[in-house]
């Protein structure tokens, strides 16, 4: 079983939809979640950061944490073309010096 | 401008050649990684090190050498050992605070074995 797991996608939704992204891990003590967007060829970027059970709203992106049920999901409001890009899961795990991330989930948003 | 900087953005190296990639970082954070990235696939972890002069190795460390002599530098060294080197290189740095623990990213270093 691999520590973080997304589906690859890709995960297409029409302009002003929501999309809604999911991940799970295996690592039960693991304490802190983080979603990074990616454009083609550019490095990731931090978008949402959660540390505890429950919701986190950051403007159109909302990001839901359940540990009992190992799995993190970020929600995107009214997508827009820009929002198209591959989002990566990434979790703190064993001792929490080590970042493990998903293979990514793209994300297409259609006009 | 605070950040990140990684050079050169683009690097092509002959088969058997060892080459380095700089990273640089003025945010004043202890802890710095390197990452690969391969066409579809997550990132994976090279080395890393959490403070200078100390460094430990991540999950595909062979072929790959790093130094830490600086606060600021992190420079890794591709070796001629390194089977597959082509591949996406970030760098990354870790900033903790009292309720934040995230790493920021680097432009990144596309490495081309030719």
């Amino acid at each position: 079983q691999k520590e973080v797991e997304q589906n690859s996608g890709p995960l297409s939704v029409p302009e002003g939809a929501i999309a809604s992204l999911n991940c799970t891990y295996s690592d039960r003590g693991s304490q802190s979640f983080f979603w990074y967007r990616q454009y083609s060829g550019k490095s990731p970027e931090l978008i949402m950061s959660i540390y505890s059970n429950g919701d986190k709203e950051d403007g159109r992106f909302t990001a839901q944490l359940n540990k009992a049920s190992q799995y993190v999901s970020l929600l995107i409001r009214d997508s827009q073309p820009s929002d198209s890009a591959t989002y990566l899961c990434a979790v703190y795990t064993g001792t929490a010096s080590k970042l493990t991330f998903g293979t990514g989930t793209r994300l297409q948003v259609t006009l | 401008d605070g950040g990140i900087t990684q050079s050169p953005k683009y690097l092509f190296r002959k088969e058997g050649q060892n080459v380095t990639l700089s990273c640089e970082q003025n945010l004043n954070h202890d802890a710095m990684y390197w990452y690969r990235q391969d066409p579809g696939q997550g990132l994976r972890l090279i080395y890393y090190s959490q403070i200078v002069n100390d460094f430990q190795k991540g999950d595909i460390a062979e072929g790959y050498s790093v130094s830490r002599e600086k606060k600021e530098s992190f420079p890794l060294t591709v070796t001629s050992a390194q089977k597959n080197p082509t591949a996406f290189y970030l760098c990354a740095s870790r900033s903790r605070g009292l309720s934040t623990d995230t790493q920021y990213f680097g432009p990144g270093t596309r490495l081309t074995v030719l």
